[in-house]
């Protein structure tokens, strides 16, 4: 079985200061991952994926993540957040048999 | 190059009325292909998705029906829209686990 559990429903920053959005996940099989952006009334876009090759992953937009296995985790940061980062954002496992699955999201508000 | 194509963009129906979403990808073949819905306020879910031509698997028991007539092809119906029925639409496919999903640009559906 697999799961994914964004910490944040919320998250709000100041454009210019750093973004942190943290994803834990539960997998039986090693799980590629993926961070997907989606603005309003839009499809989703992927910003970035882990898939067992270099644990620190950079994305489009100036997002990275850092693929941790001991602590099962796959936060997404951004050293400076711009007002077009407002947006939602879905941390994504997927396991050997193609199916995904989806957190929550977080919604990132960027206030100037 | 890989496209998909989600249409119609927005859709307003009566109770009861029927419905029917396609979904088209080209430059690919035998993708696997999903339809997921996002409520308001809520996550993704899973709805549909689809390994082959005629094989459709259902995540959600609910009055909606999936077809894939064609290998790039794959429909979204109903016979009677529910007020519930209401959300975003979102078509996605997919070739393997490792390269995650390509998201269709979505249908925002508005039952009344």
């Amino acid at each position: 079985a697999q799961s994914v559990t964004q910490l944040d429903s919320h998250v709000s920053v100041s454009e210019g200061t750093p973004v942190l959005l943290r994803c834990n996940y539960s997998s039986s099989y090693s799980p590629s991952l993926f961070w997907y952006v989606q603005h309003p009334n839009k499809g989703l876009q992927l910003l970035l994926k882990y898939t067992s090759a270099a644990t620190l992953v950079k994305g489009i937009n100036g997002f990275e993540a850092e693929f941790k296995k001991s602590e099962t985790s796959f936060h997404l940061t951004k050293p400076s957040a711009h007002m077009s980062d407002a947006a939602e954002y879905f941390c994504v496992v997927s396991n050997s048999w193609g199916k995904f699955q989806f957190g929550a999201g977080t919604q990132v508000v960027v206030t100037p | 190059s890989q496209t998909i194509h989600q249409w119609p963009a927005t859709l307003v129906q009566p109770v009861g009325s029927p419905l029917s979403l396609e979904c088209t990808v080209e430059g690919t073949s035998n993708p696997n292909l999903y339809w997921y819905r996002q409520a308001a306020g809520r996550g993704l879910q899973l709805l549909f998705y689809s390994v082959g031509i005629g094989q459709i698997s259902s995540e959600v028991p609910q009055n909606l029906s999936a077809s894939r007539p064609q290998d790039r092809q794959f429909i979204l119906s109903s016979k009677k829209l529910l007020l519930s029925d209401s959300g975003f639409y979102l078509c996605a496919w997919s070739v393997t686990d490792l390269y995650g999903y390509t998201f269709g640009s979505g249908t925002r559906l508005t039952v009344v």
